[in-house]
């Protein structure tokens, strides 16, 4: 069965700020999925990356990063000096063959970025 | 422009009465899904439909039921049977069936309060 823990129920940092999101799966799946979405006020959830189990290369884009290691089953996200529109609720998901990929979701991190 | 379209975005009921949630797509999504979201958890799979006029429960479907005749159409109804449906429903689509390895993408969401 799949599951991910995102251990951090809040973090609340200052603004320009470097902040970790911690990420941590569960699968007996080889071949799976894990993505980050956030979720301002609004409501509605937001695509942010998706990676396949194959593809252990970090991924940099703007301010994110991403760090996967298959070793220690991790996929942490990274907000390089944050900003206040940075203000969310971000989550983690995997989804995997033996599970019709359908995602399984963390609790989610709320991030709150004062100025 | 394509998207995925909730409404109504607040929803107010009374106690014994049906609701039905509307959600639509135009991306030309084969699969669509309805998450339940409460404050501090993560997302909770109620139903998905991975093809026309085909949908399987998901890991708390009493209570809610859905239909799928259209492509585009995956109205969610919650029932009087639904013991706490005060929550925030999100919908979501992805292009691939039931062999998508694809990304969801979501809808803007409704909130549903019982008076």
């Amino acid at each position: 069965a799949q599951k991910v823990t995102q251990a951090q129920t809040e973090i609340s940092v200052v603004e320009k700020e470097d902040v970790t999101l911690d990420c941590v799966y569960e699968t007996r799946d080889t071949t799976y999925y894990l993505f980050w979405y956030k979720q301002p006020p609004s409501g509605e959830l937001v695509f942010l990356i998706r990676r396949n189990s194959f593809d252990e290369q970090n991924e940099i884009s703007g301010r994110y990063s991403w760090n996967f290691q298959k070793s220690t089953s991790s996929f942490n996200f990274t907000i390089t000096a944050s900003q206040v529109v940075d203000s969310a609720v971000y989550f983690c998901a995997l989804s995997e063959r033996g599970g019709s990929y359908i995602p399984t979701f963390g609790r989610g991190t709320s991030l709150i970025v004062h100025p | 422009d394509g998207g995925i379209t909730q409404s109504p975005k607040y929803l107010f009921r009374k106690e014994g009465q049906n609701v039905t949630l509307s959600c639509e797509q135009n991306l030309n999504h084969d699969a669509m899904y309805w998450y339940r979201q409460d404050p501090g958890q993560g997302l909770r799979l109620i139903y998905y439909s991975q093809i026309v006029n085909d949908f399987q429960k998901g890991d708390i479907a009493e209570g809610y039921s859905v239909s799928r005749e259209k492509k585009e159409s995956f109205p969610l109804t919650v029932t009087s049977a639904q013991k706490n449906p005060t929550a925030f429903y999100l919908c979501a689509s992805r292009l691939g069936g039931s062999a998508g390895t694809d990304t969801q993408y979501f809808g803007p969401g409704t909130r549903l309060t019982v008076l």
